[in-house]
C-alpha cells in the first residue's frame, strides 16, 4: 500500500493560474519535503517541514509555498505557476532530520502550464 | 561544480551484462550515501546506502571512497528489470538535504 500519497498524478493549469498539489503519508513521519523535479535533472529541494517548522531552501522562489495543517498533509502552493514552473513535483517523507534518515517518495504530480 | 555528479549516459547494455555507474560529491563533509532507483516518470525508490565499509545486496554492489569523494554502483548479470534512472544522493551529517545527482540512465536488452 502506498505509504506517500500525492494528488492528483497530473495537474494541468493556466499560466497564473494558482494551483494546490497535496501530499499524504501514513508513516507519521516527523519531516515533509517538496521537490521539483524537471526532465532529465536531479530532484530539487524547495522546502521541508520538520513538525511545523517550515525550512525553505535559499533558492526556492517566492511563487513557491507550502501548509501542513497536521502531520499527515503537506501542501504545494504554486501562486502564479510560470511555463519554467511545469515539472513533476514529488513529495517525500523521512522520520527525522539527520542525514542517515532515509526519504521516502511519493509517486509524484506531473504538472502542465499552458 | 555541481555537487553530485554522475556520468548520465545512457548505457545500453544487453541482458547478463556487468555495469557500473560513478558518482562524485564535492562537499568533504558529506556523511551519508545512497544509490535510488527511478523508473521512467515515477518516483525515486531507495535501491541502497552505502557504507564506508562497501555493501552488497545481491547482484548490486556499492563502494564509497571517502578519500576521493567518490561512490560506485556495480550490477552484475543485468536484468531487463534493471533497467532505469540510478541517482546518486548526499547528505551531511546534521544537515538533511539530500543533493541529488542528475543520475545516469540505465537499458538493458535482450
Amino acid at each position: 500500500d502506498a505509504m506517500v500519497i500525492q494528488n492528483p498524478r497530473y495537474q494541468v493549469t493556466q499560466f497564473g493560474k494558482p494551483v494546490t498539489l497535496s501530499c499524504s503519508q501514513t508513516l507519521n513521519h516527523n519531516v515533509m519535503y517538496w521537490y521539483q523535479q524537471k526532465s532529465s535533472q536531479a530532484p530539487k529541494l524547495l522546502f521541508h517541514y520538520y513538525d511545523k517548522d517550515f525550512n525553505n531552501e535559499a533558492d526556492t522562489p517566492d511563487n513557491f509555498q507550502s501548509r501542513r495543517p497536521n502531520t499527515s498533509f503537506c501542501f504545494l502552493d504554486i501562486r502564479s505557476p510560470g511555463l519554467g514552473d511545469a515539472a513533476m513535483y514529488l513529495c517525500a517523507t523521512s522520520r527525522d532530520l539527520g542525514g542517515g534518515n532515509i526519504q521516502y517518495f511519493g509517486a509524484g504530480t506531473r504538472l502542465s502550464v499552458l | 561544480r555541481k555537487e553530485v555528479e554522475q556520468d548520465p549516459g545512457p548505457f545500453n547494455v544487453p541482458e547478463g551484462a556487468t555495469v557500473a555507474f560513478n558518482c562524485t560529491y564535492s562537499n568533504s563533509a558529506s556523511q551519508s550515501f545512497f544509490w535510488y532507483r527511478q523508473d521512467c516518470r515515477k518516483e525515486p525508490k531507495l535501491l541502497m546506502s552505502v557504507y564506508s565499509s562497501g555493501n552488497e545486496d545481491g547482484r548490486f554492489t556499492a563502494q564509497l571512497n571517502r578519500a576521493s569523494q567518490y561512490i560506485s554502483l556495480l550490477i552484475r548479470d543485468s536484468k531487463l528489470s534493471d533497467s532505469a534512472t540510478y541517482l546518486c544522493v548526499v547528505t551531511l551529517y546534521n544537515n538533511n538535504d539530500m543533493r541529488f545527482g542528475a543520475g545516469t540512465r540505465l537499458t538493458v536488452k535482450p
